[in-house]
């Protein structure tokens, strides 16, 4: 089974301050297959990243998704008020189980 | 507009079942994978199901296989989940969730609003 595990637990910055959020899995993520997900209090999961880089539709630029094996980033290039939630990464390459996902990095105005 | 809508969730005793519903719209149901995820009260999201398009293949999260049950119906264009011999530790929001492509298993690029299971005597 892959482990992802998300650094930082919370994140705080100020807007228009840059975020850097970590996923590292405990073996490699096979053909990249890792996406990021935006959650904000009472709502369901946004898809942001998949294919560890590449932006969901209606993505804003100033998101962005790299690496590869088993070290992916999620960059937020200048916070806006909107961009303070939580954010979870996933796994999608690996037969059983079909899905993992990190605990989580909360990203919290300063 | 793609559109999911859970509901079935509610208040069940320990050892009770309860079956959840997703109705699709928007898209070609039969074509997508499509899965649901569940989050415990204050917790992270936890992968629970998978279902293929055409129903024939199903996956399940180790705590809850042998427990729950996921179904489709193509016509109706609706997902299920029936969830049998309920613990407490059950206890969630339920995601319904379509898969982004139309061939195997990949990223969820919709998720429905959330149905409340509440587990507990």
């Amino acid at each position: 089974e892959i482990v992802l595990t998300q650094s930082p637990g919370t994140l705080s910055l100020s807007p228009g301050e840059r975020a850097t959020l970590s996923c590292r899995a405990s073996q490699s993520v096979s053909s990249s297959y890792l996406a990021w997900y935006q959650q904000k209090p009472g709502q369901a999961p946004r898809l942001l990243i998949y294919d560890a880089s590449s932006r969901a539709t209606g993505i804003p630029d100033r998101f962005s998704g790299s690496g590869s094996g088993t070290d992916f980033t999620l960059t937020i290039s200048r916070l806006e008020p909107e961009d303070f939630a939580v954010y979870y990464c996933q796994q999608y390459g690996s037969s059983h189980p079909l899905y993992t996902f990190g605990q989580g990095t909360k990203l919290e105005i300063k | 507009e793609v559109q999911l809508v859970e509901s079935g969730g509610g208040l069940v005793q320990p050892g009770g079942s309860l079956r959840l519903s997703c109705a699709a719209s928007g898209f070609t149901f039969s074509n997508y994978g499509m899965s649901w995820v569940r989050q415990a009260p204050g917790k992270g999201l936890e992968w629970v199901s998978t279902i293929s398009g055409s129903g024939g293949s199903t996956y399940y999260a180790d705590s809850v296989k042998g427990r729950f049950t996921i179904s489709r119906d193509n016509y109706k264009t609706t997902l299920y989940l029936q969830m049998n011999s309920l613990r407490a530790e059950d206890t969630a929001v339920y995601y319904c969730a379509k898969s982004g492509t139309e061939q195997g298993y990949y990223y969820m690029d919709v998720w429905g609003k959330g149905t409340t299971v509440t587990v507990s005597s």
